[in-house]
Order: C-alpha cells, then sequence, then structure tokens
C-alpha cells in the first residue's frame, strides 16, 4: 500500500529535551516537506526537500532541523524543543514539485507536546 | 507573497443538502494550483479536488466540485447531497506552478469546520 508513516504518533517531551520524529515514504517520491499545523494559522511549511541531500527552509523553520540520506526518509529534529513547538505535524512527499505531479500525500501526523 | 483566505471559521449544513464553502486568494502568479483538503476527526489530510489555474473548466469529483473564479481569486467547493462523513474540517490550499526548484509548498487557509446534522 501506498503512503507515508510518521513515528511516533503522539509524543509528550520535556523542554531541552531532543527528539527525532521520523517520516518515511514507499512510492518512490522525490519531494518531501514537513508542515506543522496551529488552530487558527493553518498548515504551514517547515522544511522541505527535492531529493537526497537537497533540502532548504520553508515558512516556519527556526527551532528545526531536517535530514535527506535516503530517498525515502525525511526525519524531522528537534534539537531543544521549547513550548512554542507544541503542535501537529505533518509530513508530506510527492511525485515532483510544482507541475502536474504535485499532489502531496500526508502522513497521519505527529501529535507534540514539549511541557 | 501569497495568501488564502477562508471566511467562514465553522458552517453547518443538514444531510442531503448543499452548501458551499468560501476560499479566496491572493497572489500575483498567473500559473498556479489550488486544492481542498479534507481533515476529519482523524487528522488524516485528504485531497478532496484540485483545480489548475489554467483551466478554465471548473473541478468536479463525484458529489464535490469547486467554483473557480480566477479574476476574482476566488475557488468555493459545493459539497451536494451532503452526507455524515463529510463532517470535517476543509482547508483550501494554493501552490505555485512551477517547474524544476520548486519549493512544493502547498499555502492553507486557516480551514472550515462543517458539521453535517442528521
Amino acid at each position: 500500500e501506498a503512503q507515508v508513516t510518521q513515528n511516533p504518533r503522539y509524543l509528550i517531551t520535556v523542554t531541552g529535551k531532543k527528539l527525532t520524529v521520523t517520516c518515511s515514504q514507499n512510492m518512490n517520491h522525490e519531494y518531501m516537506s514537513w508542515y506543522r499545523q496551529d488552530p487558527g494559522l493553518g498548515l504551514r511549511q517547515i522544511y522541505y526537500s527535492m531529493n537526497v541531500e537537497v533540502t532548504d527552509k520553508g515558512d516556519v523553520p527556526e527551532g528545526y532541523k531536517v535530514s535527506r540520506k535516503e530517498k525515502r526518509n525525511f526525519p524531522l529534529i528537534l534539537e531543544s524543543p521549547s513550548p512554542n513547538q507544541t503542535s501537529l505535524y505533518f509530513c508530506a512527499s510527492s511525485l515532483s514539485g510544482g507541475g502536474f505531479h504535485n499532489e502531496q500525500f500526508f502522513g497521519p501526523g505527529t501529535r507534540l507536546t514539549v511541557l | 507573497a501569497q495568501t488564502v483566505t477562508q471566511s467562514q471559521p465553522e458552517m453547518s449544513v443538514q444531510e442531503a443538502e448543499t452548501v458551499t464553502l468560501s476560499c479566496t486568494y491572493d497572489t500575483s502568479e498567473n500559473n498556479y494550483y489550488l486544492f481542498w483538503y479534507k481533515q476529519p476527526p482523524s487528522r488524516q489530510m485528504i485531497l478532496v479536488i484540485r483545480q489548475e489555474a489554467y483551466k478554465q473548466q471548473n473541478a468536479t469529483e463525484n458529489r464535490f466540485s469547486v467554483n473557480f473564479q480566477k479574476a476574482a481569486k476566488s475557488f468555493s467547493l459545493k459539497i451536494s447531497d451532503s452526507q455524515l462523513g463529510d463532517t470535517a474540517m476543509y482547508f483550501c490550499a494554493f501552490m505555485k506552478g512551477t517547474y524544476g526548484g520548486a519549493t512544493n509548498k502547498l499555502i492553507f487557509g486557516t480551514g472550515t469546520l462543517l458539521a453535517v446534522q442528521p
């Protein structure tokens, strides 16, 4: 089954404790993105990747890191989480970017709470 | 910068009736795509319908259709024969249509929470 998976689905942590949210897709997609969803703000892009070893900032990158060492994986790293990073996080992938094959497939979401 | 506005935070509709969700956007681009996503209580983001700006014909997917007014920068979603399973948050989204080097960024509105009443 074609899908985007994220782990963990729920996470409660404390300020300053490094964490990683994993994302994996099995569709051989080139583009992958991370979004965060906050009430009243919709979803906003954090980082994106066009291919292996190619990543760039989205609209709200502060406090986050990403890497793309393999095509299928795109982990989101919070080196020192803070309470304002409490949010619902989505990973998404698409075959290409901006053109016809731009439909993004979303993972199930990760609910993160930073105390 | 592009922006997407959904002016209806919440809406309600009776089962089997028709409802229209509004979306307006602002852009100076000529080539772009517009989307409606559905987010049910499970939180999964589900693509409902997509419209390419260069196509004048409005997109339709079964009970879902759009009214795309390019000059007015309006992109409303019509749900016909509403069903209880349509209860969800609906997001309107915009993407620039740049080939090669694109950011693949979706710009979302703030969402409309639709409740279908039995």
